[in-house]
């Protein structure tokens, strides 16, 4: 089955540029998506097909996927972005989700 | 503005089965391009994707736990609903039901989950 990896901490100072990444054999050939989900909330799409944003998202946060790793980059990083962030794809009629990564803004 | 909720038992006994359902409001669950999808979160863990249903009653599921899940849906009463059997405890979870938008990538549909419900935890405990 399909995989996607994700580190499981990312660690940024206020107003610097977070990078998230997420590693998947030929993921560049698929799309990626990614959700924020903060502590007792539902995930919310920041990102699809790669680098497109949904109407309301900031437009701090973009993404870029090629090779084998999707990024979800998000510049001049607020406090309020601390959150979890999970990749997403589609492969083989099957949803996969990438573990997660803990963005820490301290 | 579409909404979502989940509603069922938050405890179920172990072997038995958990049976949620979703009522989708604001917005039709017979609208072409829509599926409607089942995930869940083990507390502390990550997202697991259950399944997906169309209005039609076309479904992809997880093949992990495929053996053990039906997914169906009510047109008339804009709800889908989950069936997961012989749970136990590792099937403990915050159950979220959401849109499952599909976009076409290259020639594909390809899912998307644009809108989720609040998420209902299910704890299997004897």
């Amino acid at each position: 089955s399909y995989e996607l990896t994700q580190p499981p901490s990312v660690s940024v100072s206020p107003g610097q540029t977070a990078s998230i990444p997420c590693s998947g054999d030929k993921l560049g050939d698929k799309y990626a998506s990614w959700y924020q989900q903060k502590p007792g909330q539902s995930p919310v799409l920041v990102i699809y097909q790669g680098y497109k944003r949904p109407s309301g998202i900031p437009e701090r946060f973009s993404g870029s996927n090629s090779g084998n790793t999707a990024t979800l980059t998000i510049g001049g990083t607020q406090a309020m972005d601390e959150a979890d962030y999970y990749c997403q794809t589609w492969d083989r009629n099957t949803v996969v989700f990438g573990g997660g990564t803990k963005l820490t803004v301290l | 503005q579409l909404q979502l909720q989940e509603s069922g038992p938050g405890l179920v006994k172990p072997s038995e089965t958990l049976s949620l359902t979703c009522t989708v409001s604001g917005g039709s669950i017979s609208s072409s391009s829509f599926y409607w999808g089942w995930i869940r979160q083990p507390p502390g863990k990550g997202l697991e994707w259950i399944g997906s249903i169309y209005y039609s009653g076309s479904t992809y599921y997880n093949p992990s736990l495929k053996s053990r899940v039906t997914i169906s849906v009510d047109t008339s009463k804009m709800q889908f609903s989950l069936k997961l059997r012989s749970v136990t405890a590792a099937d403990t979870a915050v159950y979220y039901c959401a849109r499952d938008r599909r976009l076409l990538w290259f020639g594909e549909l390809t899912p998307i989950f644009d809108y989720w419900g609040q998420g209902t935890l299910v704890t299997v405990s004897s």
